[in-house]
């Protein structure tokens, strides 16, 4: 099946700084990716959907100059977290549509990535 | 509109015993519907799919689901329950089968489910 690889799995940093977290799909194109945040104890909420060669499509609520999403190929998207603040600890997830033609009718989750600003 | 209900944010049963997980969902659109289990500072692992075909799905891990139209259900049954089940479990729903925007979903709060000895 599809693979979606998510780097890093866990990161803690200082608050002010800023943290990247990468999202590669690796034996498929895909034009499209969402990126989730799941609060403790809480469901998934999607945040954005990043879109290669275009602007991320934000949620409403969601500020587009802290989480920075960039669809740089059709492999690789990316979320930085700028500015972190011990609010923003969370765990951060993507995950990309089906690749077309395969059939495949569920989205491909990367492993998620366990942020903690301190 | 999608959103899914999972009633029961904590759910406790005995190894052995029956476990069943509720969702309920509510699309303006025939719905595809998931469910997928987290296991501690993990990623999401699909159980299983509901894609219009069968109405009765079964997943991964003994787990199945049954697709409730008149009821707007999509229940998680499992007929014995294993220590290894513990676990969070989302059920999620997706409006759309094609475009850029499959394979987004709407999850439920969870359900956590604790497996006693």
């Amino acid at each position: 099946g599809a693979v979606v690889s998510q780097h890093p799995s866990r990161v803690i940093c200082k608050s002010g700084t800023s943290v990247k977290i990468e999202c590669r799909s690796l034996d498929f194109q895909a034009t499209t990716m969402f990126w989730y945040r799941q609060f403790p104890k809480q469901s998934l909420m999607l945040m954005a959907t990043s879109n290669e060669g275009s602007k991320a499509t934000y949620e409403q609520g969601v500020e587009k100059d802290k989480f920075l999403i960039n669809h740089a190929s059709l492999t690789l998207s990316t979320l930085t977290v700028t500015s972190a603040h011990p609010e923003d600890s969370s765990f951060y997830i993507c995950s990309a549509p089906p690749p077309r033609g395969r059939g495949n009718t569920e989205a491909f989750f990367g492993q998620g990535t366990r942020l903690t600003v301190v | 509109a999608q959103s899914v209900t999972q009633l029961g944010s904590h759910v406790s049963v005995s190894e052995g015993a029956l476990v069943l997980l509720r969702c309920n969902y509510s699309s303006s659109v025939p719905p595809y519907l998931f469910w997928y289990v987290q296991y501690p500072n993990q990623g999401l692992q699909l159980l299983l799919k509901y894609t219009s075909a069968a109405t009765l799905v079964k997943g991964i891990n003994g787990f199945e689901a049954e697709f409730k139209k008149s009821e707007t259900s999509f229940h998680l049954t499992k007929p014995s329950a294993h220590m290894s089940d513990a676990a969070e479990y989302f059920c999620a729903v997706s409006d759309s089968i094609r475009g850029s925007t499959l394979g987004r979903l709407y999850f439920g709060r969870g359900t956590q489910l604790t497996v006693w000895p």
